[in-house]
């Protein structure tokens, strides 16, 4: 099993719907969960970190779930300026950052 | 404004030729990283540094090679030895090891 595993997509959403995608991590003893956006051609930029008791941000939300490993993001009222790769990001207790390889999103109008 | 700067934003190198990446920050974080992104792939890291004048191997770092002179920067060189340098490279920083990274805009390294 990869340590971080995304759907790669993309995922193919008219405007307005809701979206949720998982990733899910392989070592049970990790500790810090991240959602990151990459524009095309572009850096990384945190979204938001995703804690024990799930948060969430104006249209966006993410969750944890320890006992089946995996974290979640929910988009909701999506809007054309979402479309882009999301990137899954867990950090180890051995400060071990891992990666997902993302998940690809288009709106569509 | 704080942030991390990488230059050049495009560099293309010869067959044989070293290449040196920039990588400036002025957060005063005390951890760098250098990550390589290719098509369709995760980012891998390459190498980090927790401290001036210290740093770690990642998970690809042969054909690299990196120094830390100061805390604000982190050079990053690919050398001849790296047979396959076409990619996305990205610089991030973050207060220490357990914290939140955050991005430079990244290199493209292309093979003339």
């Amino acid at each position: 099993r990869k340590e971080v595993e995304q759907d790669p997509g993309p995922f193919n959403v008219p405007e307005g719907a809701t979206v949720a995608f998982n990733c899910t991590y392989s070592n049970s003893a990790s500790q810090s969960f991240f959602w990151y956006r990459q524009d095309c051609r572009k850096e990384p930029k945190l979204l938001m970190s995703v804690y024990s008791s799930g948060n969430e941000d104006g249209r966006f939300t993410a969750q944890l779930n320890r006992a089946s490993q995996y974290i979640s993001l929910l988009i909701r009222d999506s809007k054309l300026s979402d479309s882009a790769t999301y990137l899954c990001v867990v950090m180890n207790r051995d400060d071990k950052i891992i990666f997902g390889k993302g998940t690809r999103l288009h709106i569509l109008p | 404004d704080g942030g991390i700067t990488q230059s050049p934003k495009y560099l293309f190198r010869k067959e044989g030729q070293n290449v040196t990446l920039s990588c400036e920050q002025n957060l005063n974080h005390d951890a760098m990283y250098w990550y390589r992104q290719d098509p369709g792939q995760g980012l891998r890291l390459i190498y980090y540094s927790q401290i001036v004048n210290d740093f770690q191997k990642g998970d690809i770092a042969e054909g690299y090679s990196v120094s830390r002179e100061k805390k604000e920067s982190f050079p990053l060189t690919v050398t001849s030895a790296q047979k396959n340098p076409t990619a996305f490279y990205l610089c991030a920083s973050s207060i220490n090891r357990e914290n939140i990274q955050y991005f430079g805009a990244g290199t493209r390294l292309s093979v003339l």
